[in-house]
């Protein structure tokens, strides 16, 4: 299973744009990177995933190296209202079973 | 409001008691899942429900059940409580395994 390292904790300021790197050594050829956000008292909310290259949505973008061995999450120009725990999951399935790993999170505090 | 309801909200249960924690979602996704959430640390799969009709252990089974009912609700039991099952527990489902998930806003249990 490919285990996941991200940043503990960031702070940034608003209207600055926040890259958060997560690192996955041994992702397999099946898995996917998704990220999800986390206020607190609630369930984590879906970003955005990715298998390879960039995508993009509405409200972030992902980029990952041709090697997929870590993976950035960039948020444009942050608000206050985008302080959270952002978490990377790198997730496989096969006719192994279904087999997923969040990483311990970043808290993103944005700043005034 | 479409989405993925859990119930309770919050439960103290004795060391030795027994409960069903219940999800429902109603967006015809396929695929459901638990999480557990402790402090500061990122989500643990507990069992997984690719497809209605089958369910599978994720990474921390141990002491608990699942059911499947049908499309919509996936429970969680707890057949005899213990301190180390105090956490914040999440359902979610997707339309499919490794699409993003929907989650519910946790129900918070406490053994004592």
């Amino acid at each position: 299973l490919a285990k996941t390292t991200q940043p503990i904790s960031m702070d940034s300021y608003e209207g600055q744009e926040v890259n958060i790197t997560c690192s996955h050594n041994n992702i397999a050829t099946n898995d996917y990177i998704t990220w999800y956000q986390q206020f607190p008292s609630q369930g984590p909310r879906f970003i955005i995933q990715g298998y390879k290259t960039k995508v993009t949505n509405e409200v972030a973008s992902l980029f990952i190296p041709a090697d997929r061995k870590s993976s950035t999450l960039s948020l444009p120009r942050v608000s206050l209202s985008d302080t959270a725990v952002y978490y990377c999951l790198v997730g496989e399935s096969n006719t192994g079973g279904f087999k997923t790993i969040f990483g311990a999170g970043t808290r993103l505090f944005v700043k005034a | 409001n479409a989405g993925v309801t859990q119930t309770p909200k919050f439960q103290v249960l004795k060391t030795g008691q027994s409960m069903t924690l219940q999800c429902a979602q109603d967006m015809n996704h396929n695929s459901m899942y638990w999480y557990r959430q402790d402090p500061g640390m990122g989500l643990r799969l507990i069992y997984y429900s690719a497809s209605e009709g089958t369910t599978d252990k994720g990474e921390v089974p141990n002491g608990y059940n699942v059911s499947r009912l049908n499309k919509r609700e996936f429970s969680l039991r707890l057949e005899s409580a213990a301190p180390s099952q105090t956490s914040v527990y999440f359902c979610a489902s997707s339309e499919r395994q490794l699409a993003g998930y929907t989650f519910g806003s946790g129900t918070r249990l406490t053994v004592v």
